[in-house]
């Protein structure tokens, strides 16, 4: 079965400063990839940033960038030079190669950013 | 550039009361369509998903059904609400089968049921 797991609930930081969102996944897939997605507070969601499990390399799109730990089931989501406007609900998810038409979303952790 | 439309907005109905919610996607054929549901403050929970016309699976049993009429188009419905049914249900697109596709989501409809 497959599994999604963000402990953090909520976080808040200061602006400019660098966050970093906990996630971690259960599967029994040797392939598997990770999404990570941004719901802001009209309900918008949207997709941020993917890694897949077959790559070494963190991914990093914009200030956006993972923190790929395989061998401990974890994929941290890190956001540099925060703004006010990443204030939004974040959610990790991860979809597996033997069941691939379905996205398991973790429960999403609450970023607050402040001036 | 491909949409995705949402009706209606919100809903509010009444326990027992039939309920049909639909998405539309234009500017991209044969998407892979998917139906998510969220309690208030909650997780993402995929309901459906159909890879193409006719063709619709479910993922979780929650007493709704979906259907695919159109290439573009997807239904959720159900003949009587739960008190449970209530949350934010999200219609979402992928262009293709990939486990690597990134998904598109709509605007949402919001659904309360008293």
């Amino acid at each position: 079965a497959q599994k999604v797991t963000q402990t953090q609930t909520s976080i808040s930081v200061v602006e400019k400063t660098t966050v970093t969102m906990d996630c971690v996944y259960e599967t029994r897939d040797s392939s598997y990839f990770l999404f990570w997605y941004k719901q802001t507070a009209s309900g918008e969601i949207v997709f941020l940033i993917r890694q897949d499990s077959y790559k070494k390399e963190n991914a990093t799109v914009g200030h956006y960038s993972l923190n790929f730990q395989k061998p401990k089931s974890s994929i941290g989501l890190i956001i540099t030079a925060t703004q006010i406007e990443d204030s939004a609900v974040y959610f990790c998810a991860m979809r597996s190669m033997s069941n691939y038409n379905v996205l398991y979303f973790g429960s999403g952790t609450k970023l607050t950013v402040e001036p | 550039a491909q949409t995705i439309h949402q009706w209606p907005v919100a809903e509010i109905k009444a326990v027992g009361s039939p309920l049909s919610l639909g998405c539309t996607i234009k500017g991209k054929s044969s998407p892979n369509l998917y139906w998510y549901w969220q309690a208030t403050g909650g997780t993402l929970q995929q309901l459906f998903y159909s890879i193409t016309v006719g063709q619709v699976e479910s993922v979780v049993q929650l007493n709704l059904s979906a259907s695919r009429p159109k290439d573009d188009q997807f239904i959720l419905s159900t003949e009587k609400l739960l008190l449970s049914h209530s949350g934010f249900y999200l219609c979402a697109w992928s262009p293709d089968r990939g486990p690597n596709e990134r998904l598109f989501f709509g605007h949402g409809t919001k659904l309360s049921v008293l």
